[in-house]
């Protein structure tokens, strides 16, 4: 597997403002990472994949102006929600897969509390 | 878009009894896994099922894959408190995997 750290694990801002949140491969090499969008109770709603010196790749629907992600390095990918509304409150969740059959290996979470 | 159903939404159930839960699709996926998701936390992967008719244990924990790669179980005996969570099973298409809705799991003491 691949052990995975996310930073913050809470985050409270203002509305306008910008968050960054960091995703970090400790101990895998990761030319890949997800990022996922949760709802209370629901499911994970990847949002784009994070792809290593190269642009990300959106789902449909997910404003690649509003959620920046960078992936500078092969151990960290980040992701900056700009102008930041409390409708983007949500819990942001990170991803590598080493690749064997696709597994997924996650961070802790950023519980993202815009007000 | 390859669609992944889960059911029960919901289950509650007391310490020592069984459950099982179901995710299907219209679609044959290359792989499918089950992972548990505890509250505040990200989701930790249970097992990956690759093959049709495949049978995989994790203790209390039995998982199955239906012959034609569309369907799979979860099926916990003898449940205790430290299994209540959010089971989630995705599905790999590609690159990328598609989850489920999720079936919210309470184990009363």
């Amino acid at each position: 597997g691949a052990v995975v750290s996310q930073h913050p694990s809470r985050v409270i801002c203002k509305s306008g403002t910008s968050v960054k949140i960091e995703c970090r491969s400790l101990d895998f090499q990761a030319t890949t990472m997800f990022w996922y969008r949760q709802f209370p109770k629901q499911s994970l709603m990847l949002m784009a994949t994070s792809n290593e010196g190269s642009k990300a790749t959106y789902e449909q629907g997910v404003e690649k102006d509003k959620f920046l992600i960078n992936h500078a390095s092969l151990t960290l990918s980040t992701l900056t929600v700009t102008s930041a509304h409390p409708e983007d409150s949500s819990f942001y969740i990170c991803s590598v897969s080493t690749g064997y059959n696709t597994e997924a290996f996650f961070g802790q979470g950023t519980r993202l509390t815009v007000v | 878009t390859q669609l992944l159903e889960q059911s029960p939404q919901f289950l509650s159930i007391q310490e020592g009894e069984n459950l099982t839960v179901y995710c299907n699709s219209s679609s044959v996926f290359s792989s499918l896994q089950w992972y548990r998701q505890e509250p505040g936390e990200g989701p930790v992967l249970l097992v990956t099922v690759v093959t049709g008719g495949e049978v995989k244990k994790l203790k209390r924990l039995t998982f199955q894959f239906g012959d034609a790669r569309k369907d799979s179980s979860l099926h916990i005996t003898a449940a205790q408190p430290g299994d209540t969570g959010l089971y989630l099973c995705a599905g790999a298409d590609d690159y990328k995997l598609s989850f489920g809705a999720g079936t919210t799991v309470t184990v009363r003491a």
